[in-house]
């Protein structure tokens, strides 16, 4: 069955940096284009960014844009988020998805704090 | 970026029937803004109800239905159940370039 599971999280002072992965089974990963959408607690969801099934189109949200990338391995099956600069503003479970298809993983917490 | 507006809560009835909206800032929301529906309950990741602005996936429960009513994206649930009891929201494609989420309605099913 599809499962993507996301990893590392965790809890980081503002200013560093995390790098988050999505491990993608289940489905054919590289034919696929993937989002990363938060939700900071209690509040809705956002829109982070967007990578097309090849790699070649990348799209961020204004608030991360210049701090977050999103980039893919398709040879690994997995999606990643590098997240530098990061503030108290970034506090928030992370998602990897597939939103046309309904791929979501189960989330990851990000907690920026001194 | 835009905007995308939601109803930020509405009650139905067990068997009523309940239209949610979705606008954007820019305009009407047309079918080349792909718009998508999602329910989340709490404590779980969301799920997709309706992609394309009213296509189903195979979980999606025929009680709802997706559509583009009045220059906005609509999500009407007929036939409301206490399982439906959820947030949703909406999401809106620009131009393939950014995406933006509403702030979600909170649905109470009573």
């Amino acid at each position: 069955q599809v499962q993507l599971v996301e990893s590392g999280g965790g809890v980081v002072q503002p200013g560093r940096s995390l790098r988050l992965s999505c491990a993608a089974s289940g489905f054919t990963f590289s034919g696929y284009g993937m989002h990363w959408v938060r939700q900071a607690p209690g509040k809705g969801l956002e829109w982070v960014a967007f990578i097309s099934y090849d790699g070649s189109k990348k799209y961020c949200a204004d608030s991360v844009k210049g701090r977050f990338t999103i980039s893919r391995d398709n040879s690994k099956n997995t999606l990643y988020l590098q997240m530098n600069s990061l503030r108290a503003e970034d506090t928030a479970v992370y998602y990897c998805a597939s939103v046309r298809e309904d791929y979501w993983g189960q989330g990851t917490l990000v907690t920026v704090s001194s | 970026q835009a905007v995308v507006t939601q109803e930020p809560s509405l009650t139905v009835s067990p068997g009523g029937t309940v239209t949610l909206t979705c606008g954007s800032s820019t305009g009407a929301v047309t079918s080349g803004h792909y718009p998508y529906w999602f329910q989340q309950k709490p404590g779980q990741a969301p799920r997709t109800l309706i992609y394309d602005t009213s296509n189903k996936h195979s979980w999606t429960p025929a009680r709802f239905s997706g559509s583009l009513l009045g220059g906005k994206a609509a999500l009407t649930l007929s036939g409301a159940q206490p399982e439906d009891e959820a947030e949703y929201y909406c999401l809106l494609s620009y131009s393939g370039v950014f995406w933006v989420f509403g702030g979600g309605t909170k649905l109470t099913v009573l």
